[in-house]
């Protein structure tokens, strides 16, 4: 079955960095673009970042452009979102998400469990 | 970037009764070539992540009961619970995927009264 885990997040200081991962099973990964979401405690769910199925395009949000890369390693099945530069307004839990026939251009049928990062002093 | 309006914020409806909950964008989202809306909704539970019951405006997802439907074309949207259940009580999310940004609506949160 599809599963997708996120991991990495944590408590870390304004302006550091921190990396988050996503490991996929149960489908074909290489062929899937994948998406990051963030959700800040209590808010709605915000679009960050977009990974094509080969890594070769990637799209990111205005409020994360220049602080965040997304890559992927499909040969070990897992996604990855560097943060770099990060800000308190950065709090949030963040989703990897499955298009749903692995289009840019889809609803997403499938979501990690999400991993918390908290920036704070 | 397509803004996604949704609305009430909340809503408090009794068990057995109609919600509806309403979505507009700032554009249509509506492709002319294959006459498809690239309009989803999810549904949140506390301490979940958000799970799709319906997409393509319309088409509800393996599994979700039939009592969840979706309606509208362009620009306005509509997702109605025919008769709500106590299980049903969460936020629930647009979101167009028509175009680069991705965006949600703010939410509604569905309540019973």
């Amino acid at each position: 079955q599809v599963q997708l885990v996120d991991s990495g997040g944590g408590v870390v200081q304004p302006g550091r960095s921190l990396r988050l991962s996503c490991a996929a099973s149960g489908f074909t990964f290489s062929g899937s673009a994948i998406h990051w979401v963030r959700q800040a405690p209590g808010k709605g769910l915000e679009w960050v970042a977009l990974i094509s199925y080969d890594g070769t395009n990637k799209f990111y949000a205005d409020s994360v452009k220049g602080r965040f890369a997304v890559s992927r390693d499909n040969s070990k099945y897992m996604l990855y979102l560097q943060m770099d530069s990060l800000t308190p307004d950065d709090t949030a839990v963040y989703y990897c998400a499955r298009p749903q026939s692995g289009s840019y251009y889809d609803p997403y049928d499938y979501w990690g469990q999400g991993t918390l990062v908290t920036v704070s002093s | 970037d397509i803004v996604m309006t949704q609305s009430p914020d909340s809503l408090a409806v009794s068990l057995g009764e109609r919600a509806t909950l309403n979505c507009k964008s700032s554009q249509s989202v509506l492709y002319s070539s294959n006459n498809k809306n690239y309009l989803g909704w999810y549904q949140q539970k506390p301490g979940q992540p958000p799970k799709l019951l319906i997409s393509w405006a319309s088409t509800r997802e393996s599994g979700v009961p039939d009592r969840f439907s979706g309606s509208g074309s362009g620009t306005e949207f509509t997702l109605t619970i025919s008769s709500l259940q106590a299980e049903d009580v969460a936020v629930y999310y647009c979101q167009q995927y028509y175009t680069i940004p991705i965006t949600f609506g703010q939410g509604t949160r569905l309540e019973i009264q």
